[in-house]
């Protein structure tokens, strides 16, 4: 079965500790994503990449860093200077070819930094 | 900056009832809009958007946009308890062949009794 697969679920760090978390695809898309969501507020976007060894910034980068030398991957690591790390993270891929904009969505990974 | 709202943010309604949740836009440059389902963890598409006037239908679920007034409205017909989510509204900006950019609304969180 083609998915987005995150792991882990949960995740629980102590303040300071950088964590990374994964993502991985077999839909075979070029494009993946990285959002964030907040109770009260919709997916915010952290990281993009239209392409292997390719990222770019989306509206909330700070504190947060990517790598994609993969197509299949792409590790999201939330670090120390993320000044509120707790959060619900969603990572997403989608096709580049031709007109489309759907999205297709992992599970989610649940962070909580205490 | 570009803005999705969405409204209401909440709604409780019996089974059977029929709900209109709506999404407004201000964004700088617009090419289509995109509502999805979050039930739990993984948002799941439901429809696209990208010409005015148009209704697009899946079952109980029917959508149309106004690019004129910047709304869209998703219509949920005979509600059932198993329509109890998030809606998210998404917006597009022209297509560039590449990763597609989108700019989420806060959702609406649905909740259908019995």
């Amino acid at each position: 079965d083609g998915g987005i697969t995150q792991s882990p679920k949960y995740l629980f760090r102590k303040e300071g500790q950088n964590v990374t978390l994964s993502c991985e695809q077999n839909l075979n898309h070029d494009a993946m994503y990285w959002y964030r969501q907040d109770p009260g507020q919709g997916l915010r976007l952290i990281y993009y990449s239209q392409i292997v060894n390719d990222f770019q910034k989306g509206d909330i980068a700070e504190g947060y860093s990517v790598s994609r030398e993969k197509k299949e991957s792409f590790p999201l690591t939330v670090t120390s200077a993320q000044k509120n790390p707790t959060a619900f993270y969603l990572c997403a891929s989608s096709k580049t070819g031709g007109l489309s904009y759907e999205q297709y969505f992992g599970p989610g990974t649940r962070l909580t930094v205490t | 900056e570009d803005k999705v709202v969405q409204s209401p943010l909440s709604l409780v309604v019996h089974e059977g009832d029929t709900v209109t949740l709506n999404c407004s836009y201000e964004v700088t440059n617009f090419r289509s809009l995109l509502w999805y389902k979050q039930e739990k963890k993984a948002p799941t598409f439901l429809f696209m958007l990208t010409s005015s006037g148009i209704e697009k239908k899946s079952g109980r679920l029917s959508s149309i946009l106004d690019k004129k007034e910047l709304f869209s409205i998703l219509n949920i017909t005979a509600t059932q308890t198993g329509d109890s989510a998030i809606y998210l509204c998404a917006v597009a900006p022209p297509w560039t062949g590449t990763a597609s950019k989108l700019t989420f609304g806060t959702g609406t969180r649905l909740q259908v009794t019995l």
